[in-house]
């Protein structure tokens, strides 16, 4: 099946610093993709979405960019705030079965004061 | 706060227990699913209800029974499950089942 990965299972930033989490997917007929992010002991939190007619959107302090070509997704986070710390998923929509929401395994961002 | 709500939030169950996990959206969304959520595991989705009908069962074990008697509410029955079954169970929902998907909280379960 559709498999939806991200290239470092952890990431730590500097309070401040811009944050970058990388994430690879594999359906190139996915046209909506999303990012999530989990704090510990809560369900996962929408926080931006994107669809494929787009290559980059930004919503407050975060920003999302779409690369079709090598069909790779990022998310960017200004100024890192310690209220940042959290896993985060990005989801692709493959357009393929009554639910077609896939999950990658999470990046855990920890923002070091 | 999301609009979905699940309880409990924690329980605690023997293998021969039977037991239930609620969901509530209050988001008037059509589409309401289960997912599993295991250490170091991508999410993993149990069910998928739109407008009341199951739609999806991706071949989990009968020991899990969904039900879903309206399109605000949607239960998890256990039954003699096993320790490999403790996790996060969380809850989503979404206008239709291409939409974006919000989630509850969630109920940590542990089977002894």
């Amino acid at each position: 099946g559709e498999s939806v990965g991200l290239h470092l299972p952890t990431l730590s930033v500097q309070e401040g610093d811009n944050s970058i989490i990388n994430c690879a997917y594999s359906n190139s007929a996915s046209d909506y993709f999303i990012w999530y992010k989990q704090e510990s002991g809560k369900g996962p939190q929408f926080i931006i979405d994107i669809r494929s007619n787009m290559d980059k959107r930004q919503g407050q302090r975060v920003t999302v960019l779409l690369n079709k070509t090598v069909k790779h997704l990022s998310l960017q986070i200004a100024a890192t705030q310690p209220g940042d710390s959290a896993v985060y998923f990005c989801a692709e929509n493959t357009q393929t079965g009554a639910n077609n929401l896939f999950f990658g395994t999470g990046t855990r961002l920890t923002v070091i004061p | 706060e999301t609009g979905v709500t699940q309880t409990p939030r924690h329980l605690v169950m023997g293998m021969t227990n039977k037991k239930s996990l609620k969901c509530e959206q209050h988001l008037g969304h059509n589409a309401m699913y289960w997912y599993k959520q295991s250490a170091k595991k991508p999410l993993e989705l149990m069910f998928v209800y739109s407008l009341e009908e199951r739609v999806e069962n991706n071949s989990v074990p009968s020991r899990f029974s969904p039900e879903c008697p309206n399109s605000s509410h949607l239960f998890l029955h256990l039954h003699t499950l096993q320790p490999e079954d403790s996790a996060l169970y969380l809850c989503a929902s979404s206008l239709t089942t291409g939409d974006t998907q919000y989630f509850g909280p969630g109920t940590r379960l542990t089977v002894l």
